[in-house]
């Protein structure tokens, strides 16, 4: 079964709306989770790390105050994408490392379309 | 350089054939290598481990070449159901960081 879980696997919402994607580890304790968005065709892009009761770093090139990450447990961060734009249509995709630290899980992914 | 880089491909290879897939990595400290594979519209899943004295799962087999730093995934007998995009990832243990591949796109024909 999953270890780690997304929600919601779909979501269509309005431009200038917010969605909220959340990630949760089901097994295990994460205190470092991944956001990646992936657009048809294209390889996955690392968005943010996103830490345990700290700020989430940001990979170049990424809003910080559009695409929000927030860490308040182990076992659950959420990606909130601000003011949606048809743009922001995508693939979105959470991971989490094991307790080991030598695997990393993906979540199931949102589908996000914005109209 | 990019940390990991893979050949997008695609590969189109017939039913049966044997198909290999390369990945150099730069960080030549890595410790752990994996290869990954994702189905159209669905997460990548782990395929399998590479570990330093190479390992093979049924007709999959993952080596490592250190001196050369790259990874490979050798697929016998090809199944249409082999049909994905094959991500290699590597992770350097400079931190809590996994760096992927662009992934290989492989089509097995009827």
């Amino acid at each position: 079964g999953a270890v780690v879980s997304q929600h919601p696997s779909w979501v269509i919402c309005k431009s200038g709306t917010s969605v909220k994607i959340e990630c949760r580890s089901l097994d295990f304790q994460a205190t470092t989770m991944f956001w990646y968005r992936q657009f048809p065709k294209q390889s996955l892009m690392l968005m943010a790390t996103s830490n345990e009761g700290s700020k989430a770093t940001y990979e170049q090139g990424v809003e910080k105050d559009k695409f929000l990450i927030n860490h308040a447990s182990l076992t659950l961060s959420t990606l909130t994408v601000t003011s949606a734009h048809p743009e922001d249509s995508s693939f979105y995709i959470c991971s989490a490392i094991s307790n080991s630290g030598n695997t990393i899980y993906f979540g199931e992914g949102s589908w996000l379309t914005v109209v | 350089r990019k940390e990991v880089e893979q050949d997008p491909g695609p590969f189109n290879v017939p039913e049966g054939a044997t198909v290999a897939f390369n990945c150099t990595y730069s960080n030549s400290a890595s410790q752990s290598f994996f290869w990954y594979r994702q189905d159209c519209r669905k997460e990548p899943k782990l395929l399998m481990s590479v570990y330093s004295s190479g390992n093979e799962d049924g007709r999959f087999t993952a080596q490592l070449n250190r001196a050369s730093q790259y990874i490979s995934l050798l697929i016998r007998d090809s199944k249409l159901s082999d049909s994905a995009t094959y991500l290699c990832v590597v992770n350097p243990r400079t931190g809590n960081q996994f760096y992927f591949g662009t992934g290989t796109s492989l089509t097995v024909i009827p």
